[in-house]
């Protein structure tokens, strides 16, 4: 019983365009997402999060939309670069003690 | 950088074989989580440690038992090795249950 589904494998996006990183999630008890990001022989590194009384976080380049009703997270990053070439992982909690990841998004950046 | 770090970075262990992981904590953190990474999936949740009492654990079977200690840091025990134990297990702390964890940099187990 997957709790959070990444049904993007894998994403290519040109160098200055728009990368859009989706994620669903099964259950609306769920309060907090996140999404990390992670390197090859490293560890996920958080990038941005949003509790669920918003619908929008932004960081720089980085925004996060949350809409509750479809139970759906995007992660948009603009523009992109190539150094965001890296694997990007949504998960939620409501608790704090228990974390659900999705599977992840493979995002080339192609200079 | 998190200042969460790991060891070993690597192992490879025989099935039925016993192995301890060890994760030290970021200062301020007095809370550990657990995950196994298999290739290809995301990070699964095995258990939680908050001031050295268990505080919540995934679908993993006993064999997969933990420790934390007086100064946050913490064990990952796993027992009897099976082939699909092979994996990358990572340690991420928080403090208290603050929503954001940090990631070490995981231990590539890999049992033959």
């Amino acid at each position: 019983d997957q709790q959070v589904k990444q049904n993007s494998p894998s994403l290519s996006v040109q160098e200055g365009r728009i990368s859009i990183l989706n994620c669903d999630y099964t259950n609306s008890m769920f309060d907090y997402f996140l999404w990390y990001k992670k390197y090859p022989a490293e560890g996920p590194t958080f990038l941005i999060s949003i509790s669920s009384i918003k619908d929008k976080n932004e960081d720089g380049r980085f925004t996060v939309f949350l809409n509750k009703s479809a139970k759906h997270l995007s992660l948009h990053i603009v523009p992109s670069q190539p150094g965001d070439s890296a694997v990007y992982f949504c998960a939620v909690t409501n608790t704090g003690n228990q974390f659900y990841f999705g599977t992840g998004t493979s995002l080339t950046v192609i200079p | 950088e998190t200042g969460v770090t790991q060891s070993p970075t690597h192992l490879i262990k025989t099935r039925g074989q016993q192995v301890t992981l060890r994760c030290s904590s970021q200062s301020g953190h007095n809370t550990v989580s657990w995950y196994q990474q298999a290739l290809g999936q995301g990070p699964q949740f095995i258990f939680q440690y908050y001031r050295e009492e268990e505080n919540g654990r995934g679908n993993f079977p006993p064999r997969f038992s933990g420790l934390q200690f007086p100064n946050y840091s913490s064990e990952l025990n796993v027992n009897a090795l099976e082939l699909d134990d092979s994996a990358l297990y990572l340690c991420a702390t928080q403090r208290g249950a603050e929503e954001t964890q940090y990631f070490g940099p995981g231990t590539r187990l890999l049992v033959l």
